[in-house]
Parts: structure tokens; sequence; C-alpha cells
């Protein structure tokens, strides 16, 4: 079955600086990884996703992802934390006909 | 993108009556729908897939005949909570896909409820 690690819960940036939020993943198959935003009591918004074809991927608002399958990585990163930027981001991952599987969650503060 | 309305986004209901929540894909048809419910400051568990047509297959530990899911056209699912309980408020999240096994689906808004 497969799983996703997103390391640090919480993640405090202050604005302009880099965002870095980790995720790995576990899968036997080879997967489908996805990041997603949440902004408080609203549904998920898609970032990005890796479906096997450019292992660096380009997502909305700036961010982008790179899918290293030799460290099982799929990390979220943005060059410069924008205010508007401050929400919950959950990293997926779908390998096969089974489910998407999402992590814990990490939730992005930035500091003015 | 694809867009999934789901209503309505919050109720307030009293313990021990039902409450249903819609989930409509607007410009795609949904053939699989997934049901989600997410505590506070947790991830999202899913709850059931239905696939159009088709009864809901539910997720270890989910009560299938407390949360009723109904999937009767390509379009709408619905999710009703029966007998509500104080235990049950929680946020709840759909999201519908093409296909049996869709690779992305797509996100309703969320329904937050709250069983007083």
């Amino acid at each position: 079955a497969q799983s996703v690690t997103q390391l640090g819960s919480h993640v405090s940036v202050s604005e302009g600086a880099l965002v870095l939020l980790r995720c790995n993943y576990s899968s036997s198959v080879p997967p489908y990884l996805f990041w997603y935003v949440q902004y408080p009591n609203q549904g998920l918004q898609l970032l990005l996703k890796y479906t096997s074809a450019a292992t660096l991927v380009k997502g909305i608002n700036g961010f982008e992802a790179e899918f290293k399958k030799s460290e099982t990585s799929f990390h979220l990163t943005k060059p410069s934390a924008h205010m508007s930027d401050a929400a919950e981001y959950f990293c997926a991952v779908k390998a096969g006909n089974t489910p998407l599987v999402f992590g814990k969650g990490t939730r992005l503060s930035v500091i003015a | 993108g694809a867009v999934v309305s789901q209503h309505p986004s919050w109720v307030i209901c009293k313990s021990g009556t039902s409450v249903k929540i819609e989930c409509r894909s607007l410009d795609f048809q949904a053939t699989t729908m997934f049901w989600y419910r997410q505590f506070p400051k947790q991830s999202l568990m899913l709850m059931a897939t239905s696939n159009e047509g088709s009864k809901a297959t539910y997720e270890q530990g989910v009560e299938k005949d407390k949360f009723l899911i109904n999937h009767a056209s390509l379009t709408l699912s619905t999710l009703t909570v029966t007998s509500a309980h104080p235990e049950d408020s929680s946020f709840y999240i759909c999201s519908g896909g093409q296909g049996a096994q869709p690779t992305e689906a797509f996100f309703g808004q969320g329904t937050r409820l709250t069983v007083v």
C-alpha cells in the first residue's frame, strides 16, 4: 500500500523567503503525486501534479515540485513567499487503482 | 479545470436529525465520487467511494447505515448523515473524477457540519 509522509506539521517563513515543504512517499508501483492547498473552511485546490512526465512540475501561484525517484520525494518549493501563501498544504499519492492517500498536512505561516 | 460544487457550505442541526450534503459536478461527468471527513487540524480521511449507479464502497470503520451515499446520476452524489450526534460534527468534503479509477479528482468546497 502507498503512503505519504510530510515532514513538519508547521513551517514558518518570512515574506519573500524560500518556501520548502517536504513530502516523501512510499509506493510499490509508479505513483501519481499531488500537492493541494487548503484555506480555512474550504475544499482542496490542486497546486500541481506529477503523472510520470517531466520530473520538475510547475504549478499555480509560483509553486513547483520535483519528483526524485531515488529519494522517493516530491518536495514543494516557491522562491519567494507571499502573505497569501499562508494555508494548509497536503501532499497526496495515488498508485494503481487504489484511492488517493493524503499526508497529514503542513501548515505554512508567512511572517511579514 | 473541472468544477465540483458542494452544498451547503455549513449546516447546524439538532442531535437526532438527518442532514443531506450534495455534491455536483458542473462541467464533467463524475463517474466516481469520493467522500472525505476532516477533523480540525487533521488530514482528509476517505469515508467511501461511489460509482454512478452502484452501491458505495465504505472504508473500514465507517458505518454505512449512518452515512448514506447516493450516486444516482453522473453529476450528483449525496451524503446523508442519519441520526446525527455531536461526534459527527466535522468538515465533509467530496471529490469527483472521471472513469471507474480516476487518476485525478476535483474537490468540492466542503461542508462544515455542527450537531448541537
